[in-house]
């Protein structure tokens, strides 16, 4: 059965900082593995998605990077800002439905 | 594109009651949903998948009876909360697939319910 496990659990720091959210799964088996938001009280926001043949992708200020064999990805996000601070879920498919992770709970302190 | 809405956004019940929730596709077709619950502090839990025209394939430990769901359309979903409690109290979450994208079959997601049960 996959497991996902997000770490750290929380994190805060200071603006301007850049920073690393981490994510390993027990099954290297996936098709997939996305990361999303997820702000208080509200729904999931997609930000980004890697297919198991990629090695890493990049949307703006963030960079998720796949290392399938080894079974862990992580998602950097760079110059922090305060609208940053969400919890950050990280997901992985393979035959099954998406599986999540706990989240890590971050903090931007302006 | 790849919208999918809920309805309703929050509800407030009493215990005993039974709560329905949509969760509708709008820009495209699914043949699968998925819902998910998620507890204060907890990741997402899938409870069941849902397949058009077929029953819900449920989680280990989700009664069926309690959480009833309907996928009577390529664009709908529903999911009914049956003599809710207390402990039902939770964030439902929908989640369709597209069947017009591609091999890699990306979970689109809802904003989600909050459902109170007093």
């Amino acid at each position: 059965k996959q497991e996902v496990t997000q770490i750290p659990a929380a994190l805060s720091v200071p603006e301007g900082e850049n920073l690393v959210l981490n994510c390993s799964f027990t099954d290297s088996a996936i098709y997939n593995l996305q990361w999303f938001r997820q702000d208080p009280g509200k729904g999931l926001t997609s930000l980004l998605l890697i297919q198991s043949s990629q090695r890493e992708q990049t949307s703006g200020r963030l960079n998720a990077s796949l290392d399938k064999s080894s079974g862990r990805s992580t998602l950097y996000i760079a110059a922090s800002q305060p609208g940053d601070s969400a919890t950050y879920l990280c997901a992985v498919r393979g035959n099954t439905p998406l599986v999540f992770g706990k989240g890590t709970r971050l903090s931007v302190i302006a | 594109g790849a919208v999918v809405s809920q309805h309703p956004s929050w509800v407030i019940c009493k215990s005993g009651t039974s709560v329905k929730i949509e969760c509708r596709s709008l820009d495209f077709q699914a043949t699968t949903m998925f819902w998910y619950r998620q507890f204060p502090k907890q990741s997402l839990m899938l409870m069941a998948t849902s397949n058009e025209g077929s029953k819900a394939t449920y989680e280990q430990g989700v009664e069926k009876d309690k959480f009833l769901i309907n996928h009577a359309s390529l664009t709908l979903s529903t999911l009914t909360v049956t003599s809710a409690h207390p402990e039902d109290s939770s964030f439902y979450i929908c989640s369709a697939r597209d069947v017009q994208t591609s091999s890699y079959n990306e979970q689109f997601f809802g904003p989600g319910t909050r459902l109170t049960v007093l």
